[in-house]
């Protein structure tokens, strides 16, 4: 079975600064991919950046990044010039391809900006 | 182009009750999926279909069913509500491929149970 592990329940950055939220992962898939998700109070479910495990390079979108780290099992989300408008709960989740759409998510770290 | 739909949005139930949570997508998806979320355990998978008659059981499917008629709609029935269950819903619909490239997950908007 595949789980998935966010050790940070919350964390504060001030705004402008970088932040860099943990996810580590289990799974003895080799087709896999993982996200990161956005959700704010609205509780709507943003995606944020994916990842597939085939690819070496660290996926990225704008001030989002990811340091992907296959033999470790790491994913980690780091946000560049934090706004105020990027707090809310951030998931990690791991999707594999022969499940099809059906995602594990880990307890999610809720993000604080600081103004 | 609507997405996914979830209805309803709000929904206060008494304990015993049933309702159904309807899912709808327009995209022609295949795979159709329910999640529950509660604090500090992310979302959980309750049911999922990857067609028109097929479903089967994610992590958490009891107290739940599904089915599966038509490619669009996808409704979760609560056949008898406990409070265990209240928790906010989400659907979510993606195509069937065949490689991990290109594989976007739509999620609905959420809908909040509460159950007394």
């Amino acid at each position: 079975a595949q789980t998935v592990t966010q050790s940070q329940p919350e964390m504060s950055v001030q705004e402008a600064e970088t932040v860099t939220l943990s996810c580590t992962y289990d799974t003895s898939e080799s087709d896999y991919y993982l996200f990161w998700y956005k959700q704010p109070p609205s509780r709507q479910m943003i995606l944020v950046i994916r990842q597939e495990a085939y690819k070496q390079q660290n996926a990225t979108e704008n001030r989002f990044s990811v340091n992907f780290q296959k033999a470790a099992k790491s994913f980690s989300l780091k946000i560049s010039d934090s706004q105020l408008g990027d707090a809310a709960m951030y998931f990690c989740a791991f999707g594999a391809l022969r499940y099809g759409n059906k995602l594990v998510f880990g307890a999610g770290t809720i993000l604080r900006v600081k103004s | 182009n609507a997405g996914v739909t979830q209805t309803p949005k709000f929904q206060v139930l008494k304990t015993g009750q049933s309702m159904t949570l309807q899912c709808a997508q327009d995209m022609n998806h295949e795979y159709m999926s329910w999640y529950r979320q509660d604090p500090g355990m992310g979302l959980r998978l309750i049911h999922y279909s990857v067609g028109a008659g097929i479903t089967d059981q994610g992590e958490v499917p009891n107290g739940y069913n599904v089915s599966r008629s038509t490619t669009e709609d996808f409704p979760l029935r609560l056949l008898s509500a406990a409070p265990s269950q209240t928790s906010v819903y989400f659907c979510a619909s993606s195509r069937r491929t065949g490689t991990i490239s290109g594989n976007t997950i739509y999620f609905g908007e959420g809908s909040w149970l509460t159950v007394v």
